[in-house]
């Protein structure tokens, strides 16, 4: 079975750049997560979609920061305009069930750098 | 206060040897799940193990076994016979309610042939 799939793996942009995100969760799952990975502050949970409804979008670090998910199979994070702060490591995340006991699968990720 | 504690930033292990991992959590939520992931150096996060708070028996997959005391609040992840390519950052992380799955700053392990 295909895991999450993330595109793109590496992304080089410049500040003031708009940058998309892409993820594909495992079909089946009605859970998505957006994690950012910085070795400052770790790995931060920014948002998460249940039935590619936003539930809670309190990690999101400011308006620059956006997340759709406009069917099961799809959703983008994009950061406009993009700093140099926001390069990080972004993982999307998939689980079926929102319980305590439900595995998040992790999509390879996407490297972030901002000149 | 951090809800996940994982004091070892870093671990050396002799190949084929056992190791363990500690991880401690802070909870006031009598249901919670307590997860660790393995991070290798290429970056993919790989799930590794589940304890769940009520469960009664330790969590294990193959080599990884999980020492859930749940007194002590303490769920330390141990690798049996240690192998080259199990060296990468390794993360405790708990789910409580809310669905927010909370990580720690993980350990590094290398182990050395």
């Amino acid at each position: 079975d295909a895991g999450v799939i993330q595109s793109p793996r590496h992304e080089v942009t410049e500040m003031g750049q708009e940058v998309t995100l892409r993820c594909k969760p495992i079909s089946g799952h009605d859970y998505l997560f957006w994690y950012r990975q910085t070795m400052m502050r770790g790995l931060e949970l920014l948002i998460y979609f249940n039935n590619n409804v936003p539930i809670d979008d309190s990690g999101m670090p400011e308006d620059r920061f956006s997340a759709k998910m406009p069917n099961a199979s799809f959703s983008t994070l994009k950061i406009q305009p993009s700093e140099p702060r926001d390069s990080a490591v972004y993982f999307c995340a998939s689980s079926f069930g929102g319980g305590r006991g439900d595995t998040q699968y992790f999509g390879p990720g996407t490297r972030l750098t901002v000149l | 206060a951090q809800k996940i504690t994982q004091t070892q930033p870093g671990m050396f292990v002799q190949e084929k040897e056992a190791v363990t991992l500690d991880c401690t959590y802070d909870t006031s939520d009598p249901s919670y799940g307590l997860f660790w992931y393995k991070q290798p150096s290429s970056g993919e996060m790989i799930f590794l193990i589940y304890q769940g708070s009520y469960d009664q028996q330790n969590a294990t997959e193959g080599r990884y076994s999980l020492n859930f005391q749940k007194a002590r609040k303490s769920a330390n992840l141990v690798i049996s016979a240690s192998q080259l390519g199990d060296s990468a950052m390794y993360f405790c992380a708990m789910r409580e309610m809310g669905n927010k799955l909370v990580f720690g700053a993980g350990t590094i392990l290398r182990v050395k042939s």
